[in-house]
């Protein structure tokens, strides 16, 4: 139990183009599903807390219009890389909440800008 | 300020070689404190919850411990096979709501 898919696991997309992350809980309802990002060698940076059915809370120096996140139901929420840069290339990992605070994460995207 | 400080930040140990990996936090309200293992190229995989001090979780060479300051992952009789990086988070309120604070994690290599 508690998997969270996310889809593409590779991108390769050209500087100015968008690009849609999916994240979905297989087998449990997520209420809240969480975007990190991670560079090389480091540790997972909080992007934003998604809640089902409002709003994304997007955490200090993420650029809400560039990263859209919508989390239209309780096992889907995507994230959306408007304009790409290659600064934007990074691993792009999702989790959902379990019963008991844990968070599930997904395998990761991994998004190269060329 | 709410802070995670894993330690060391890379470790080679000889298989059989038993050691501990340490997390050091300070946070108010804390709600949990987690392990994971991430591998190279993947999301994290969920290891252990402890709530509170003096509780200790065990799965397979892999014991976790929690004091009110820190929290201790021991590895018995390692295999190259549990090589990974390994990740501590606190969940605390901010704003509102729980987030996770992550520490940098430590690289483990087990050496056959």
């Amino acid at each position: 139990g508690a998997v969270v898919s996310q889809h593409p696991s590779r991108v390769i997309c050209k500087s100015g183009t968008s690009v849609k992350i999916e994240c979905r809980s297989l087998d449990f309802q997520a209420t809240t599903m969480f975007w990190y990002r991670q560079f090389p060698k480091q540790s997972l940076m909080l992007m934003a807390t998604s809640n089902e059915g409002s709003k994304a809370t997007y955490e200090q120096g993420v650029e809400k219009d560039k990263f859209l996140i919508n989390h239209a139901s309780l096992t889907l929420s995507t994230l959306t890389v408007t304009s790409a840069h290659p600064e934007d290339s990074s691993f792009y990992i999702c989790s959902a909440n379990g019963a008991s605070y844990e968070q599930y994460f997904g395998p990761g995207t991994r998004l190269t800008v060329t | 300020e709410d802070q995670v400080t894993q330690s060391p930040e890379a470790l080679r140990l000889q298989e059989g070689e038993s050691s501990s990996l340490n997390c050091s936090y300070t946070v108010s309200g804390l709600r949990g404190l987690f392990w994971y293992r991430q591998d190279p190229g993947k999301g994290p995989e969920f290891l252990f919850t402890l709530y509170s001090a003096g509780e200790e979780k065990e799965k397979e060479r892999l014991k976790a411990t929690l004091t009110k300051k820190e929290s201790f992952l021991h590895i018995t009789a390692p295999k190259p096979e549990d090589s990974a990086t390994y990740l501590c988070a606190v969940q605390a309120p901010t704003s509102g709501t729980y987030k996770y604070i992550f520490g940098t994690g430590t690289r483990l290599k087990v050496l056959a």
